[in-house]
C-alpha cells in the first residue's frame, strides 16, 4: 500500500542533543513538507521541498535542518539550537496533480 | 501573502444534524488548491476533501462537501448527518501553485467539533 511513514512514533532526547526524524513516502509525490504542532495549536510549516536536492524554509525554520537526497525521503533534524523542541511533528507529501496531500502518523518528540 | 482563517475555535452539533465549518483564505494567485483535514485525538491527519481554484463544481466526498465561493474567498466544509465519530479537530489548508509547480501548504488554526448524542 502507498503511504507516508514517519518513524519513530515517540522519541525522547536529552536537552542539547541533535535528533533526526524520518519521513519516507512511496506515493511518487514530488513535494514534501514538515510541520510542527504544539498542544491545542494548528500546524506550522518548518521546511518544504518541491524537488530533489532543493528545499525552502517555512515559517519556523530556525533550529531545524532538512535534506532531500531522494524523492522518497525528507528527514528532519532538530538541532540543539531549537529552543523548545518538544512537540508533535508531522510530515506530508503532495502530487503535482494538486488533488492529494497526505500525512504520516506523526512523531511525538519529548526533550528532557 | 497566503493566509487561512478559521474563526470558530469550537463547535457543537447534535448527532444526525448538519454542520458548517468556516474557512476563508487570502491569496494573490489565480491557481491554488484548498484542502480540509480531520485530526482525531490520536493525532493522525485524515484528508477529507479537495477543491481546485478552477473547479466549477463544489467538491463532495460522501458526507463531506465543500462550499466554495471564490469571489468571497471562502471554502466552508459542510458535514451532513453528523456522527459521534466526527468529533475531532478540523483544519482548512491552502496551497498556491505557481506555473504548475507545487508551493507551500499552509493551515488554519483549526476548529474543534464536538458531536453530541
Amino acid at each position: 500500500d502507498g503511504g507516508i511513514t514517519q518513524s519513530p512514533k515517540y522519541l525522547f532526547r536529552k536537552e542539547g542533543q541533535n535528533v533526526t526524524l524520518s519521513c519516507e513516502q512511496n506515493l511518487n509525490h514530488d513535494a514534501m513538507y514538515w510541520y510542527r504542532q504544539d498542544p491545542g495549536q494548528g500546524l506550522r510549516l518548518i521546511y518544504y521541498s518541491q524537488i530533489v536536492n532543493d528545499f525552502q524554509k517555512g515559517d519556523i525554520a530556525e533550529g531545524y535542518s532538512v535534506s532531500r537526497e531522494k524523492k522518497e525521503s525528507f528527514p528532519l533534524t532538530v538541532t540543539s539550537a531549537q529552543k523548545n523542541p518538544t512537540a508533535f511533528y508531522l510530515c506530508a507529501s503532495t502530487s503535482l496533480l494538486n488533488t492529494e496531500a497526505f500525512f504520516g502518523q506523526g512523531t511525538r518528540l519529548t526533550v528532557v | 501573502a497566503q493566509k487561512i482563517t478559521q474563526t470558530q475555535p469550537g463547535m457543537f452539533v447534535q448527532e444526525k444534524e448538519a454542520v458548517t465549518l468556516d474557512c476563508t483564505y487570502d491569496t494573490s494567485d489565480q491557481s491554488y488548491g484548498l484542502f480540509w483535514y480531520k485530526q482525531p485525538s490520536s493525532g493522525e491527519m485524515i484528508f477529507l476533501i479537495y477543491q481546485g481554484s478552477y473547479d466549477e463544481q463544489n467538491a463532495t466526498e460522501g458526507r463531506y462537501s465543500l462550499n466554495f465561493q471564490k469571489a468571497r474567498k471562502s471554502a466552508n466544509l459542510v458535514i451532513s448527518a453528523s456522527q459521534l465519530g466526527d468529533s475531532a479537530m478540523y483544519f482548512c489548508a491552502m496551497r498556491e501553485d505557481y506555473g504548475g509547480a507545487t508551493n507551500k501548504l499552509i493551515f488554519g488554526t483549526g476548529t474543534l467539533l464536538a458531536v453530541q448524542p
